[in-house]
């Protein structure tokens, strides 16, 4: 069946970079996306990516689509302490006459000064 | 514009009973997604509403149902509560479901429930 996996803890220095990674399984995926989560907050969407493209630059973020490997990476540049949360990678994929979307179980970032 | 409303932020039940809770979309938004999150599962979708209709549904049994209403507020109820249900459960809205849709979804603090 369909899965995302992402490593789930992190730890970087405060600015260095940070590289999350996510597979994923279904080659039908259509959009890509990233959300944060900070303690007891709900879910922030970061950003997405189409699945034809390989790139998306917004900012500090960089998401690298392989679509080959169905792998999926976030880069978090000059990592703050503020950048510690959780992120979660999801795909999103049509299923009939609806969009599914299924979740990575989230990676645990924690930025040390 | 406000962001996604979900009422109450914490719930203390016991097994057996139910609960209900709420979720306000953003403005505009007709979409209204439920999903439990627990610390060994991550996020479990529950269901999606559509216009009233409910357009998607997850593996959870017949005890956890939903419902929306013709504002797009959407509520979903739990009976027989089990330990295993305490959870948080979060609320997110979207334009709408649309396949091949880049609508991205815009998430409530959640609904923290502790089932004793």
């Amino acid at each position: 069946g369909e899965d995302v996996e992402q490593s789930l803890f992190l730890s970087v220095r405060e600015g260095d970079s940070s590289v999350i990674n996510c597979t994923y399984t279904d080659s039908s995926s259509t959009y890509l996306y990233w959300y944060k989560q900070e303690p007891g907050a709900g879910l922030q969407l970061l950003t997405y990516i189409f699945s034809n493209m390989d790139m998306k630059q917004d900012q500090r973020l960089t998401v690298l689509l392989n679509k080959k490997d169905k792998h999926l990476s976030l880069r978090i540049a000059d990592t703050q302490t503020g950048d510690s949360a959780i992120y979660f990678c999801a795909e999103s994929f049509n299923a009939g006459n609806n969009r599914k979307l299924i979740w990575g179980l989230g990676t645990s970032l924690a930025v040390n000064p | 514009k406000a962001g996604v409303t979900q009422t109450p932020r914490y719930l203390i039940k016991t097994r057996g009973q139910q609960v209900t809770l709420s979720c306000s979309p953003i403005s505009g938004h007709r979409s209204v997604s439920w999903y439990q999150q627990t610390p060994g599962q991550g996020l479990q979708f529950l269901f999606e509403y559509f216009s009233e209709t409910q357009r998607n549904k997850g593996n959870f049994p017949g005890r956890f149902s939903g419902r929306q209403f013709s504002n797009s507020r959407s509520e979903m109820n739990v009976s027989t509560l089990e330990l295993g249900d305490s959870a948080l459960y979060l609320c997110a809205s979207s334009l709408g479901p649309g396949q091949g849709s880049n609508y991205g979804y815009t998430f409530g603090s959640g609904t923290r429930l502790t089932v004793v």
